[in-house]
């Protein structure tokens, strides 16, 4: 049973399409959040969501929305793809914001590729 | 601003030796966390150990050890015994406390040589 899951594992589109990644947690956790790894491995943060509330937003293009319906589930929604977007995208959760710092359970990524 | 360096794009070790990997970090903030991860090819981020900066007791956990350095703003990795299962990337990161997320290093690659 999956702790954290994301779908779909990949995803190849063309430039200017628009795509959705949705991530469930099934630990009970309040915090979930949203990191970008880039071709070079870096990873870095773009949102999170407390008890589906919004408490991060990094500098990120208006053209990735975030939702969360409840607290279980954070999606990623992308609209006019870019060439730049493609990247593994990750989701992760926390029991509670604070609860970050005894680790992050992750998703397995979503490998987007712009073509 | 926190930063965290890893200066070692690119590690290697014996099968059964010692490696230690390394990390460095600046924050002006008392209290925070450091973590280091796996990655393997498989994707999927491991958690490996973690370290709280008020401890100054290094976190171990099984072969993985830390060399928390509070002072120097330092956090290696040394991982004993190796096997052919820790090749992966390695990341480090840094959570303030209260700042709610992580600033992660850019890795370094450990191959482990049969």
């Amino acid at each position: 049973d999956t702790a954290v899951s994301q779908t779909p594992k990949y995803l190849v589109t063309q430039m200017g399409n628009d795509k959705s990644i949705k991530c469930e947690q099934n630990l009970g956790h309040d915090t979930m959040y949203w990191y970008k790894q880039d071709s070079k491995k870096f990873l870095k943060i773009m949102f999170s969501y407390n008890n589906k509330e919004l408490i991060i937003n990094e500098t990120v293009p208006n053209r990735f929305s975030p939702k969360s319906p409840d607290k279980a589930h954070l999606n990623l929604h992308i609209n006019s793809l870019e060439l730049g977007d493609s990247a593994v995208y990750f989701c992760a959760s926390s029991q509670s914001l604070s609860g970050g710092s005894y680790g992050y359970t992750f998703g397995s990524g979503t490998r987007l590729t712009v073509v | 601003a926190q930063t965290v360096t890893q200066s070692q794009p690119e590690m290697s070790v014996q099968e059964a030796e010692t490696v230690t990997l390394s990390c460095t970090y600046d924050t002006s903030e008392s209290d925070y966390y450091l973590f280091w991860y796996k990655q393997p090819p498989s994707r999927q981020m491991i958690l490996v150990i973690r370290q709280e900066a008020y401890k100054q007791q290094n976190a171990t956990e099984n072969r993985f050890s830390v060399n928390f350095q509070k002072a120097a703003k330092s956090f290696s990795l040394k991982i004993s015994d190796s096997q052919l299962g820790d090749a992966a990337m390695y990341f480090c990161a840094y959570s303030g406390s209260g700042t709610y997320k992580y600033i992660f290093g850019t890795g370094t690659r450990l191959k482990v040589l049969a």
